[in-house]
């Protein structure tokens, strides 16, 4: 079973742009979770999505947004972006739940520069 | 509100020496407990997960972990270390929801250094 893909890997972008990252679950996962990670502040909690509705919203500005496909295809979105976004952004799948009994699994990121 | 600290930013162990990752988590309700490793440029992988079974969990590659409420602790071992478990290993904690899905909070990671 292919794992969770993430595409770009690598992708840079200036301030003030918008930038879109995409995220592919395992087949058959319905729960799709998105976390920033930088060396500050950590791997924080985005948001998730769950048969194409979001379940539950991290503590991020709106510049962030989401949204998931039919397919169980994710999509985020970072508009306006600032200095601060630059991190490496994971994205994990599960059958039903981020956190709870389900094994998250976890894609190898896109790693975000922000000039 | 749930909450985790790993103690030690950084762990240094000789290659075959235990390796002892600390966890403490803190939460008003029994919790799930997680721990993941990280190698570079790479995602996360789950080791092994506590979900209130057997409060000593094993995992894969050797490493085991103990849930214990009394002091609320869920540090990570592995009787001998290998070269190939140098990596960043993360902490988290989610716990079931009331109204919503479950969030897991996570620590902020313990980088695993083996020495030959």
């Amino acid at each position: 079973k292919a794992g969770v893909t993430q595409t770009p890997r690598y992708l840079i972008k200036t301030r003030g742009q918008q930038v879109t990252l995409s995220c592919s679950p395992i087949s058959g996962h319905r729960s799709v979770s998105w976390y920033q990670q930088t060396p500050g502040q950590g791997l924080q909690f985005l948001f998730e999505y769950f048969s194409e509705t979001q379940r539950n919203k991290g503590n991020f500005p709106g510049r962030f947004s989401g949204r998931q496909f039919s397919n169980s295809r994710s999509e985020m979105n970072v508009s306006t972006l600032e200095l601060g976004d630059s991190a490496l952004y994971l994205c994990a799948s599960s059958l039903e739940s981020s956190g709870g009994t389900d094994t998250q699994y976890f894609g190898p990121g896109t790693r975000l520069t922000v000039l | 509100a749930q909450s985790v600290t790993q103690l030690g930013s950084h762990v240094s162990v000789s290659e075959g020496a235990l390796v002892l990752l600390r966890c403490n988590y803190s939460s008003s309700v029994p919790p799930y407990l997680f721990w993941y490793v990280q190698y570079p440029n790479q995602g996360l992988q789950l080791l092994l997960k506590y979900t209130s079974a057997a409060t000593l969990v094993k995992g894969i590659n050797g490493f085991e972990a103990e849930f214990k409420k009394s002091e609320t602790s869920f540090h990570l071992t592995k009787p001998s270390a290998h070269m190939s478990d140098a990596a960043e290993y993360f902490c988290a904690v989610s716990v079931p929801p009331s109204g919503g899905s479950y969030i897991p909070t996570f620590g902020r990671g313990t980088s695993l250094i083996v020495h030959p």
